[in-house]
């Protein structure tokens, strides 16, 4: 089964305030990515990689850095919280080296509240 | 944007019936994946359509593509109070695998 752990489960952080979500997966799989989800705009992609040290900037990547220092674990890191980054991030893994058909799997989030 | 006319945002119906939710994009894709989200989860993939399959099933689910419309649904008959979830149809862009996730279709399943 593919297990994708991400931690916190929630996490209450102060305006200005370093903020780092981090995500771990099981699967061995290549790819890792960054998602957050409001309400109305669905799933958005905030970052991206395809392997140890590799990061990559998705759809919204202002505001946040990522960090892949291994191929299990890939980390969201936000230096200067803010208000607006209020939401719930999922992150995930998939394996496929072709374009369009990679399936992902998803850890069960984080909602992270900027104070 | 990717996405066409927007999916249906909330639906409502009666344990035992059917539904279809409906997906149009703009973009050039050849392979279109259904996403459920249970409340408090993460999305857990449903199925994946080719558009070589214009059909495929699984289960009570049904998915079909159209790439000459570009528009996907998703068919769930018989529903059961646990199929109450949002569901998302994702595509990735033509030279690009990194899925793009519509806003999702609220489906509430009344027992």
């Amino acid at each position: 089964e593919a297990a994708v752990t991400q931690s916190p489960r929630n996490k209450v952080a102060v305006t200005g305030g370093k903020v780092t979500l981090s995500c771990n997966q099981t699967n061995n799989h290549n790819n890792m990515y960054w998602y957050r989800q409001d309400t109305g705009h669905g799933l958005r992609l905030i970052h991206y990689s395809y392997g140890a040290g590799s990061t990559e900037k998705g759809d919204i990547p202002d505001g946040y850095k990522a960090s892949r220092p291994s191929q299990e674990n890939f980390s969201l890191i936000l230096e200067l919280a803010t208000p607006s980054q209020t939401s719930v991030y999922f992150c995930a893994s998939g394996d496929a080296w072709t374009s369009s058909a990679e399936t992902l799997y998803f850890g069960s989030g984080t909602r992270l509240t900027v104070l | 944007s990717q996405w066409g006319e927007e999916n249906l945002q909330a639906l409502s119906i009666q344990e035992g019936e059917d539904v279809t939710m409906n997906c149009s994009y703009k973009t050039y894709t050849t392979v279109v994946q259904w996403y459920r989200q249970k409340s408090g989860k993460g999305p857990a993939q449903l199925i994946l359509i080719r558009s070589n399959e214009r059909e495929k099933r699984s289960g009570r689910l049904r998915a079909t593509l159209d790439t000459s419309s570009q528009s996907s649904s998703l068919s769930i008959t018989g529903t059961l109070a646990t199929d109450t979830a949002v569901y998302f149809c994702a595509l990735a862009s033509s030279g690009s695998w990194q899925l793009i996730f519509g806003s999702g279709t609220q489906l509430t399943v009344m027992p």
